[in-house]
């Protein structure tokens, strides 16, 4: 089981606000920074957010991160059909030494 | 465009050997460390461990040491992931990624390759 730990799923309109949470703690999230993936069925994972709320080239402003002690959160606003998706958060985990991906939550559109 | 390339997917039994590959292009393959994630049916995201291409140096998941062995030749911007005799447990998608920054704690994977199907049966 994952040292990190998602809601394993969420759920939106069209339009609406989803947050995925991740809870770590001090030797991972506490310690490091925090990074956030889509994986698409039948696609590569995407890199979406890295260094707890840096946005890579490319990756819509409708996705944002942010990090508060050991826990971190993706945001997604004006929540897109193309959005369905399994969303996993990952950190460095200087006790574990090495990468830990959390426990992915399934984002429907309803 | 900076890409890594995995090959196709493959069916074996078990007990047999098999090595997956990586192929970068698009930047110094040597100077990033890759890495690679299993995915079991239906399951999450495993990191299973990362290599540096110039020296070869490995950090491997506790989880996966000793099960796998991740090899690279710097000269053909290749990297690959083996076994020596495969389980049924084996049955995954296996994705290779570069990771970005410089040090282990802000490490993050981008980009992905398109992942490698195994399937072993017994």
């Amino acid at each position: 089981q994952s040292v990190l730990t998602q809601p394993p799923s969420g759920s939106g309109t069209p339009g609406q606000r989803v947050t995925i949470s991740c809870s770590g703690s001090s030797s991972n999230i506490g310690s490091n920074t925090a990074n956030w993936y889509q994986h698409l069925p039948g696609a590569a994972p995407k890199l979406l957010i890295h260094r707890n709320d840096q946005r890579p080239s490319g990756v819509p402003d409708r996705f944002s991160g942010s990090k508060s002690g050991t826990s971190a959160s993706l945001a997604i606003s004006g929540l897109q059909s193309e959005d369905e998706a399994d969303y996993y958060c990952a950190a460095w985990d200087g006790s574990l030494n090495g990468y830990v991906f959390g426990t992915g939550t399934k984002v429907t559109v309803l | 465009e900076v890409q890594l390339v995995q090959s196709g997917a493959e069916v074996k039994n078990t007990g047999e050997s098999l090595r997956i590959s990586c192929k970068g292009s698009g930047y110094n393959f040597y100077a990033f460390w890759i890495g690679w994630v299993r995915q079991m049916p239906g399951k999450g995201l495993e990191w299973m461990g990362i290599i540096y291409p110039d020296d070869s140096q490995t950090i491997y998941s506790p989880s996966f040491q000793g099960q796998v062995t991740m090899s690279a030749d710097k000269s053909v911007s290749t990297a690959y992931l083996q076994w020596s005799s495969l389980q049924a447990s084996d049955t995954a998608i296996y994705y290779c990624a570069r990771v970005n920054s410089p040090t282990l704690g802000t490490l993050w994977f981008d980009p992905w390759g398109q992942g490698t199907l195994v399937t072993v049966s017994s």
